[in-house]
């Protein structure tokens, strides 16, 4: 297997844009975590799924973010629109038996809001 | 507030030599788990203790648990270059929590 992959790598956009991150789990793997590393805050989990249906958002910071979970082997993180502090490492993670087991992550998405 | 805190914030040591980390944490808890994160990467999986446990290894990988104390140590024995790296603990109380994590580099 492949492992988890997140796309784009880098992102960098202006304050305001629209910004999409996009995370494909591991094939099987029934839970899917959203988390957010910054050197002030360290990993944060923002948001996870089982089965594609939506768990626990109480991580998520603001309306300003949504994710959802169409299918079993895809996700998106939205931030609409972006500001300056969202800027930070974006990794997806995915595990079998959830979130206290062990976790897949995949190489995460830097973004950069200017 | 943060449920896993690691101790100490970074560590430099010879290579060869052993490392130990230490985690903190606040409430009751499942498993605890240990993560290494190399640098621009993601984090890989160490290892997993559960509660009714108190000392498991893996390899090189030694981790003991009190549950009495809330804390956790991870020892890497015979410490390589490869070691270097940023080690976090994970808590599942409520919800997963990572701490900050200790940076470690071994030396040549």
């Amino acid at each position: 297997d492949a492992g988890v992959i997140q796309s784009p790598r880098h992102e960098v956009t202006e304050m305001g844009q629209e910004v999409t991150l996009r995370c494909k789990p591991i094939s099987g793997h029934d839970y899917l975590f959203w988390y957010r590393q910054t050197m002030m805050r360290g990993l944060e989990l923002l948001i996870y799924f089982n089965n594609n249906v939506p768990i626990d958002d109480s991580g998520m910071p603001e309306d300003r973010f949504s994710a959802k979970m169409p299918n079993a082997s895809f996700s998106t993180l939205k931030i609409q629109p972006s500001e300056p502090r969202d800027s930070a490492v974006y990794f997806c993670a995915s595990s079998l038996f959830g979130q206290g087991v062990e976790q897949y992550f995949g190489p995460g998405t830097r973004l950069t809001v200017t | 507030s943060q449920q896993g805190e690691e101790d100490p914030q970074a560590l430099s040591i010879q290579e060869g030599e052993n490392a130990t980390m230490n985690c903190s944490y606040k409430t009751s808890i499942n498993n605890l788990q240990w993560y290494r994160q190399n640098s621009g990467r993601g984090l890989v999986h160490l290892i997993l203790i559960r509660s009714n446990e108190r000392e498991k290894h893996s390899g090189r990988l030694r981790v003991t648990l009190d549950t009495s104390k809330k804390s956790s140590s991870l020892l890497i024995t015979a410490s390589r270059a490869a070691d270097t790296a940023s080690y976090f603990c994970a808590t599942d109380g409520d919800k997963i929590i990572f701490g900050k994590g200790t940076r470690l580099h071994i030396l040549p």
